[in-house]
């Protein structure tokens, strides 16, 4: 099936730092979906990128769609200890691509240090 | 409050044995997953399915069974023919798609352990 490479696995920063994490499709996305995971919770919903090259703001966080539709990126700025947790994105492959379903990626986890 | 609800949270199977999960949602969602998450593999597709009476196999659907015969549930049976079920499953739930996907919502999860 279709894979997804996320980068990196994990990242400790310093709170205050700046954090990013890096989604790969080898093939062209339908849309992309990013979550995040708290230490022993579930994934919850952040947001969906539809357009090629899009960029959405949620805060302190940036998320972008490139412009082949392959890569997306999330882009935290300053981080806060509450950012703690799980980032995954969710590939969607469109109706004829893979129907409602969505490919997950491996997630980054990031640790924020005070 | 609408969501969904998994239980048991926590389950212990025996070597040979079928357990099943629980998955309730009152979302009023057409469609619902399952998956299974292991430590640095992200989250894996083990069915789904889209209306009442009908699902498709995810990318690991070996050792897995489920039935839709409501809309709100949708169970997972973990059988005896899948070698390791140690894991955390994840239920979700969304809307049908239209033009792209919907964004999926999850329930808090079963750890399956064998004993």
């Amino acid at each position: 099936g279709q894979q997804v490479m996320q980068i990196p696995q994990y990242q400790h920063v310093q709170e205050g730092e700046d954090f990013t994490t890096y989604c790969n499709s080898s093939t062209t996305l339908s849309n992309i979906q990013w979550y995040k995971q708290r230490p022993g919770g579930h994934p919850v919903f952040l947001i969906q990128l539809v357009k090629s090259g899009e960029v959405k703001k949620q805060k302190r966080l940036t998320f972008q769609f490139g412009e082949a539709k392959k890569n997306s990126s999330l882009h935290i700025t300053a981080t806060q200890t509450t950012d703690v947790g799980t980032y995954f994105c969710a590939a969607g492959y469109g109706l004829t691509g893979g129907g409602n379903k969505l490919t997950f990626g491996t997630g980054t986890q990031l640790k924020v240090e005070l | 409050d609408g969501g969904i609800t998994q239980s048991p949270k926590y389950l212990f199977r025996k070597e040979g044995q079928n357990v099943t999960l629980s998955c309730e949602q009152n979302l009023n969602h057409d469609a619902m997953y399952w998956y299974r998450q292991d430590p640095g593999q992200g989250l894996r597709l083990i069915y789904y399915s889209q209306i009442v009476n009908d699902f498709q196999k995810g990318d690991i659907a070996e050792g897995y069974s489920v039935s839709r015969e409501k809309k709100e549930s949708f169970p997972l049976t973990v059988t005896s023919a899948q070698k390791n079920p140690t894991a955390f499953y994840l239920c979700a739930s969304s809307i049908l798609p239209g033009m792209s996907n919907q964004p999926q919502h999850f329930g808090d999860g079963t750890r399956l352990s064998i004993l």
